[in-house]
């Protein structure tokens, strides 16, 4: 009830592709989904973050699309850089408690120039 | 920009003996955390502190953590006999009241027990 399922573990993408990471929850407590963008010997760092009563949040190139009824959420990069290749994780957290996160297993990205 | 700072960046220790991770969360926050990432797997959450007392902890955290602000800056973990599978990364985060504000988080210690 507690996990976060991500996909896929490992991407790879062509410079200036676009870049799918998909995330599935099964609890309907969470109400706040961001994504994290972590760089070897980095912590996590907020990318975009998304609540349910939006079905799409776009900042920049990155856009996170949201279907509650499916419990899924999902990132795209638009015009993929080299820049961006790290690895990406989803979480999920509630608004009631401390609002700990709960995070997916990561995908690795890579853009190929 | 404000930033939680984290210290050790790496820390060895010999199995059993007790480690002291060093947290400085940005200075307005209210909720602090700490969490751990595996090598190759997902972050963790650990604990969460609220207040000055613990206000919740997962299954990992058992009775050889503990967490302390001694000095209303500083935000530790302490590890009181360390096993090898306590090897990871551990990263403190602090977030600033209000509903589903932005976690941040530091660059965390690396932890190698041997």
């Amino acid at each position: 009830q507690q996990q976060v399922k991500q996909s896929p573990q490992s991407l790879i993408v062509q410079k200036g592709g676009i870049s799918i990471i998909n995330c599935a929850y099964e609890n309907t407590a969470f109400d706040y989904f961001p994504w994290y963008q972590q760089f070897p010997g980095k912590g996590p760092a907020l990318l975009i973050a998304i609540r349910p009563d939006v079905s799409e949040k776009k900042e920049g190139r990155f856009t996170i699309s949201f279907n509650k009824s499916a419990k899924q959420f999902s990132l795209h990069i638009m015009d993929s850089q080299p820049g961006d290749s790290a690895t990406y994780f989803c979480a999920a957290s509630m608004n009631t408690g401390f609002q700990k996160l709960v995070f997916g297993t990561g995908t690795r990205l890579l853009v190929s120039p | 920009e404000p930033e939680v700072t984290q210290t050790p960046s790496h820390q060895v220790t010999q199995m059993g003996q007790e480690v002291i991770l060093r947290c400085v969360p940005i200075s307005n926050h209210l909720y602090f955390y700490w969490y751990r990432q595996i090598l190759g797997q997902k972050v963790e959450f650990l604990v969460s502190f609220y207040n000055n007392e613990i206000s919740e902890k997962s299954e990992i955290f058992d009775d050889q953590f503990s967490v302390e602000r001694p000095d209303g800056s500083n935000f530790t973990l302490k590890i009181r006999s360390t096993k090898l599978e306590d090897s990871a990364m551990y990263f403190c985060a602090s977030r600033r009241r209000g509903m589903n504000t932005e976690a941040f988080f530091g660059q965390g210690t690396r932890l190698t027990v041997v």
